[in-house]
């Protein structure tokens, strides 16, 4: 079955960049699109953004000028950079399969991986 | 943006009895050349990622319980969740897929009573 496990810093000073990875088994990364959600501690989920192997990608306005995103199909891993963060960008992030195919995508979310807390602070 | 706005923000229901929770979104979300609301509705326990529960509004996911359905079409929905069990109490999140950003409603709490 598909499985997606995170990686990354989870505690950054402010205007660093937050960098995280998934990596996903039981799956091609070229086969789908990928996502990346996040949850501020006791919050709702906010959509960051999208992407395919090909690069076709969407983002959030809201957070579009700091985010990139990007597949590595050889590795089959999907990774995040966010720059400049500050304290509202503390969050638990989340890496997300589409469902559909990318051929053919479907916009919601059919696997998650477990969540990396990013923390903010000086 | 679509805002998704969901009620109520939280409610308890006895072990057995039905929970229902709202989503309304700002604009429609049927898509008129396939006739499909573009719902998804989501559960959250703690500490855990969401899960995916129906999408179409109303298609339940492969190994989702036959007590969770979804209604509802152009602006209004619904998730049921029929004789709710102890292991339902969860975070229930909507969220379209109509439009960019995707976004989600604020989450409506389901406790036992």
């Amino acid at each position: 079955q598909v499985q997606l496990h995170q990686w990354g810093a989870g505690l950054l000073k402010p205007s660093e960049t937050l960098s995280l990875t998934c990596g996903v088994s039981g799956a091609s990364s070229s086969g789908y699109y990928w996502s990346w959600i996040r949850q501020p501690p006791g919050k709702g989920l906010e959509w960051i953004g999208e992407i395919s192997h090909s690069g076709t990608s969407n983002y959030n306005p809201s957070l579009k000028s700091r985010v990139t995103m990007s597949v590595d199909t050889s590795n089959n891993q999907i990774s995040l950079k966010l720059t400049s963060v500050s304290a509202a960008d503390t969050a638990v992030y989340y890496c997300a399969k589409l469902g559909g195919t990318w051929l053919q995508p479907l916009k919601f979310f059919d696997h998650w991986g477990q969540g990396s807390l990013v923390t903010v602070s000086s | 943006d679509i805002v998704m706005t969901q009620s109520p923000d939280s409610l308890a229901v006895s072990l057995g009895e039905r929970a229902t929770i709202n989503c309304k979104s700002s604009q429609s979300l049927l898509y008129s050349s396939n006739n499909k609301n573009y719902l998804a509705w989501y559960q959250q326990k703690p500490g855990q990622p969401p899960k995916l529960l129906i999408y179409w509004a109303s298609t339940r996911e492969s190994e989702v319980p036959d007590r969770f359905s979804g209604s509802g079409s152009g602006t209004d929905f619904t998730l049921t969740i029929n004789s709710l069990q102890a292991e339902d109490v969860a975070v229930y999140y909507c969220q379209q897929y109509y439009g960019t950003p995707r976004t989600f409603g604020q989450g409506t709490k389901v406790e036992i009573k």
